[in-house]
């Protein structure tokens, strides 16, 4: 799998976009990028996921980079509630040996009032 | 639906002591997995399964051992708990036989100390 490279943490005002950057150079062409995020002692939680086209759901947006070298997660209009550690994983969709999510340390997003 | 259930939430062992975290889901997935979380790291994979009567090791495999006898339970056992495996335990699964989504579901975690 893919090396990622995340910020350890980063801040931002309720109400206003939150933009997460990540870094994957060393992407394969059949990797995908999922983001995931982790609430303060609860499980994980799946946000998105793409390949290479930008990506929409109810809860975010993801950018991919033409290249596929870095993408960015955006939480259109963040709340208090989006207080979270969000990690970037990338791996390849379907393997007959499993589908286990590397995480690294992610970024530990703070939302302030 | 209730998801992906872990039972105990917590649990506190004396060093020695044995001890089986059960993980279930109702989603009718193909694979499960048992992941580690230390404080202020990520996840680490345990063990994992691709389907019912199968296991394989993960990142971290040594002092648990795991079952999966029927597809929807999968069983992370400690034979003799040492205070290096305080931890919380977090079981996920993925890969519905039908539907497109590879979504992995996870549990909401079990506290274990060992002292």
């Amino acid at each position: 799998d893919a090396k990622t490279t995340q910020p350890t943490s980063m801040d931002c005002a309720e109400g206003r976009a939150a933009n997460l950057p990540c870094n994957h150079s060393t992407i394969s062409g059949n990797e995908y990028v999922y983001w995931y995020r982790q609430i303060h002692s609860q499980g994980p939680q799946y946000i998105i996921h793409g390949l290479k086209n930008n990506e929409t759901n109810e809860m975010a947006s993801l950018i991919i980079t033409e290249d596929r070298k870095s993408s960015t997660l955006i939480l259109p209009h963040a709340t208090l509630r989006d207080t979270a550690v969000y990690y970037c994983i990338v791996r390849a969709r379907f393997s007959n040996s499993g589908y286990a999510l590397n995480f690294g340390k992610g970024t530990s997003l703070l939302v302030t009032p | 639906n209730a998801g992906v259930t872990q039972t105990p939430k917590f649990r506190v062992l004396k060093t020695g002591q044995s001890m089986t975290l059960l993980c279930a889901q109702d989603m009718n997935h193909e694979y499960m997995y048992w992941y580690r979380q230390d404080p202020g790291m990520g996840l680490r994979l345990i063990h994992y399964s691709v389907g019912e009567g199968t296991t394989a090791k993960g990142e971290v495999p040594d002092g648990y051992n795991v079952s999966r006898l029927k597809k929807q339970n999968f069983l992370l056992g400690l034979e003799s708990a040492a205070p290096s495996q305080t931890s919380v335990y977090f079981c996920a699964s993925s890969y519905p036989l039908r539907g497109e989504t590879d979504t992995q579901y996870f549990g909401p975690g079990t506290r274990l100390t060992v002292l």
